[in-house]
Parts: C-alpha cells; structure tokens; sequence
C-alpha cells in the first residue's frame, strides 16, 4: 500500500518568513496530493491540492509543486502569519472508486511573532 | 453548504463498553473513510465504503465494525473498549472516482476510562 513520509516533523519560523514541508509517497499509481492544515482539537481542512498532471499550483501564499518522477511533493507558505501556526498533513491517493487518503506524519509549523 | 456531520461530538465510555459512532456525509457523496488520531498523531484510516459496500480497509481492530447504509451514512461500532482506544475519530466523505477532495467532520472524541 501508499506510504507517505513528511519532513520535518516541526517547522518554527519567524513571521514573514516562508515555510517548507515536504513529502514523499511511494505508490507510484498515487494521482492526487492534497494538504491539510489542522488546528488543535479541530478537523482537518484542505489548503491546496494537486493533480499528477500539473506540477505547481498556487494560491495566493500557499504553492504545492509535485515531482512524479521523484515521487515527491511540497508545500511553500509565503509571508508566515501567526495564523498559519497549525498542523498541516501531507496526503496521497489513487482517484479510483473508494480510494482513500494514506496521509504523511504532519509538521507543527509554529509562526512566531 | 452541507458539511459532514459526526455524532456524537464528545462519548465517554468506561473499559469493555461498547460505542457507536455516527457519520452524515455531504449530500450526493457516496464514499465514506473513517480515521482514527491518537494525541499528536496523525490521522489513521480505519475503513471505507464506497457505494455502501466496504472500498478498503486499514488499521482497523477486529473489535470494530462498520457499515454504510441506504442513505450513504455510516455507523462505526467498537466493542470492548479499551483505554488505547481514546482518541478523535473522523468522518469524511467524497465522490468516489475522479478527482474529489475528501471533506472532515468535525470528529468523535471518544474517552475510554
């Protein structure tokens, strides 16, 4: 099955600073590469996503780039604010009919002031 | 919109108990995955059902059970609780096939004592 490892397992920065989390996953059939971003006690939500066809997507501070040759993925957060302080989880899947989610680790980001 | 919706939000049961847990997708969704998140862990899959039928199945002890009815909701039934099975269950739920992001309930705190 997928496995998804995620690096570093915590991030601290100062704010304004940018933010780096990577991934790698080791299916290579995996198509689809969402990131969430979880507060404590709360749910995870999506940030960003990305398709195996596309090789970078952005979002106003949020950019995911994927390498499919390199099976790897990450995510670049532009000018931390301190409510960018979160859990955020890599995560990869096969988009087949009842695929799941096999997500990475998670990296505490901690933004400080 | 619609969002996922967990019941209940918070269960305490005592060791050897029994529990259930309920999940509504949003509507039209026929793919549900349950995850289990241990404190400071990162979110581990259970089990799926796709189209009420069981899509997947991960780390899921032989003590649980799950299903997925007619109306695409989901129960998940774990018996003889145990003080490891303390932790925030999540629901979530996607269109299967394509590309879909899958979207978190709100989770199940569930405290074994």
């Amino acid at each position: 099955g997928e496995n998804v490892e995620q690096h570093p397992s915590t991030l601290s920065v100062q704010e304004g600073d940018s933010a780096v989390i990577k991934c790698t996953y080791s299916d290579s059939a995996s198509n689809y590469f969402p990131w969430y971003k979880q507060e404590l006690g709360k749910r995870p939500q999506l940030i960003i996503d990305i398709r195996s066809n596309v090789g970078e997507k952005k979002d106003q501070r949020i950019a995911v780039t994927l390498n499919k040759t390199a099976k790897h993925f990450s995510l670049h957060i532009t000018e931390t604010q301190p409510e960018d302080s979160a859990v955020y989880f890599c995560a990869a899947s096969l988009t087949a009919a009842g695929n799941k989610l096999t997500f990475g680790g998670g990296t505490r980001v901690l933004v400080k002031p | 919109a619609a969002g996922v919706i967990q019941s209940p939000r918070h269960l305490i049961k005592e060791k050897r108990e029994t529990a259930t847990l309920k999940c509504y997708p949003i509507p039209r969704h026929d793919t549900v995955y349950w995850y289990q998140q241990g404190p400071g862990q990162d979110p581990q899959f259970l089990i799926s059902f796709y189209e009420k039928m069981q899509s997947d199945k991960g780390s899921i002890p032989d003590r649980f059970s799950a299903q997925q009815f007619s109306d695409y909701h989901s129960e998940l039934n774990m018996s003889s609780l145990e003080l490891g099975d303390s932790a925030l269950y999540f629901c979530a739920s996607s269109l299967g096939g394509g590309f879909t992001e899958a979207f978190f309930g709100q989770g199940t705190r569930l405290t074994v004592v």
